[in-house]
């Protein structure tokens, strides 16, 4: 499978700031998605990423607040922007995979606390 | 609407017992996607298994079994003869697809924690 990286691994921030989070991958990838895991809770997806054009959001979710780059087939960006407290989660980017790009592969994940 | 439930929150077993995770999923789509994966306290997330909606064959990787029911809409994950490494969160989770062979967002059921004990 392929081997994704994100960086920062975890990072501290104020309130009313903004981070960007990198996903890279090893190999070139149609379709990346990136999902948001809240303390304690199961993951939700919060866009698709595709290259070449807008990311498609999931209810609940909007660009203002969480615009996305998708430059080239293996690296994308999430920017959480404007954060609160309620903003503290793990992000995580995926990638499908597989003979048919079925299964999805994740990230290590990006530790956010909003203090 | 498409929907993943893990009834069991938090398991505790003893070392060596087997432990069965419970799954079950709602969806209309004929064709679906079944996975399993488990979150270890590092946080990563580890593909275990994928099970399309047209194979009910029961699977069986080293201590790892996994049973696909369609009359019940459940896909089990049974662990035999548990370990402690085994202790991680495990999520359950039903994807459609999109387009030709593309994947389709996943639907994550809400996890079960599973601590093994020495």
């Amino acid at each position: 499978s392929a081997v994704i990286s994100q960086k920062p691994s975890r990072d501290i921030c104020q309130r009313g700031t903004s981070l960007t989070i990198q996903c890279q991958v090893d190999s070139q990838v149609t379709m990346m998605f990136w999902y948001r895991q809240q303390p304690g809770q199961s993951l939700t997806l919060i866009a698709t990423a595709n290259q070449g054009s807008e990311a498609t959001y999931e209810s609940g979710f909007v660009i203002d607040k969480f615009p996305i780059s998708r430059p080239n087939l293996t690296f994308s960006t999430l920017t959480v922007s404007n954060m609160s407290p309620e903003d503290s989660s793990i992000y995580l980017c995926s990638v499908g995979q597989g003979y048919s790009r079925i299964e999805q592969f994740f990230g290590p994940g990006t530790r956010l606390t909003v203090l | 609407a498409q929907k993943v439930t893990q009834a069991q929150t938090e398991i505790s077993v003893v070392e060596k017992e087997d432990v069965t995770l419970d799954c079950v999923y709602e969806t209309r789509d004929t064709t679906y996607y079944l996975f399993w994966y488990k979150q270890p306290p590092s946080g990563e997330l580890v593909f275990l298994i994928r099970r399309n909606s047209f194979d009910e064959q029961n699977e069986i990787s080293g201590r790892y079994s996994w049973n696909f029911q369609k009359s019940t809409s459940s896909f089990n994950f049974t662990i035999t003869a548990s370990q402690v490494v085994d202790s991680a969160v495990y999520f359950c989770a039903l994807s459609t697809p999109k387009g030709s062979g593309n994947t389709g967002k996943l639907i994550f059921g809400q996890g079960t924690t599973l601590q093994v004990k020495p």
